[in-house]
């Protein structure tokens, strides 16, 4: 496979529910990224990790908790959701966290929090 | 602060149309760099062009072209003779390269709200 990969593209969860998103990207990047788009709302930076550690945390709540283990691999871990919390969550990587490299994301998870 | 403002929402033209998006950036960096990404119904956004302050000229690539004019702060992007396959969001972004000097956040993209182009055949 080639590029960023996400899984699943769909989730529906219940608000006590545990679930997490996986991220995959096979381009050799060092830096992925955590986004949330809402309808109507602007795409939100979630998380930034480089080199598998995490440098920007934009004020998400902590029912969102992100894990790099690896360059190539980032997870969002999801608990007691909120349905405002229902979105697409897109992942993102570049080949450093340089504002000048372009991002390459994912095709996304559309998540149903009930 | 930094905010990136697309003010069209919906723009909806027949193929062959020319059609401009409007982005209108907001920044106090002097160094910083602006992107367009393509957002198809698949999901995925797709990078379509980099822009850095510094570099006004503006750039073609087949149908598409971008018109970067620092003094109304605008990086305006124009598809000319459109597709239906151009139907799409497209959002406009910007990323502050002075925040790295200040240890501030790094790869941080600002983006406006996307503006839909639905082209019909």
């Amino acid at each position: 496979e080639t590029g960023v990969t996400q899984t699943p593209r769909h989730l529906v969860m219940g608000m006590t529910n545990k679930k997490s998103l996986k991220c995959e990207q096979h381009l050799g990047h060092n830096a992925m990224y955590w986004y949330k788009q809402s309808a109507k709302k602007p795409l939100e930076l979630m998380f930034v990790y480089s080199l598998e550690e995490r440098v920007e945390n934009n004020s998400v709540p902590s029912r969102f908790s992100p894990e790099c283990p690896n360059s190539s691999h980032l997870f969002l871990h999801l608990h007691t959701l909120q349905p405002e919390d229902s979105a697409l969550y897109l992942c993102a990587s570049s080949p450093s966290d340089r504002s000048d490299n372009e991002q390459f994301f994912g095709p996304g998870t559309r998540l149903t929090v009930l | 602060a930094q905010k990136v403002t697309q003010a069209q929402t919906e723009i909806s033209v027949v193929e062959k149309e020319d059609v401009t998006l409007d982005c209108v950036y907001e920044t106090r960096d002097t160094t910083y760099y602006l992107f367009w990404y393509k957002q198809p119904p698949s999901g995925e956004l797709v990078f379509l062009i980099r822009r850095n302050s510094f570099d006004e000229q503006n750039e073609i690539s087949g149908r598409y072209s971008w018109n970067f004019q620092k003094s109304t702060s605008s990086f305006n992007f124009t598809i000319t003779a459109s597709q239906v396959v151009d139907s799409a969001v497209y959002f406009c972004a910007l990323s502050e390269a002075g925040l790295e000097n200040y240890g501030g956040s790094q790869g941080n993209l600002i983006f406006g709200k996307g503006t839909k182009l639905s082209v019909k055949p």
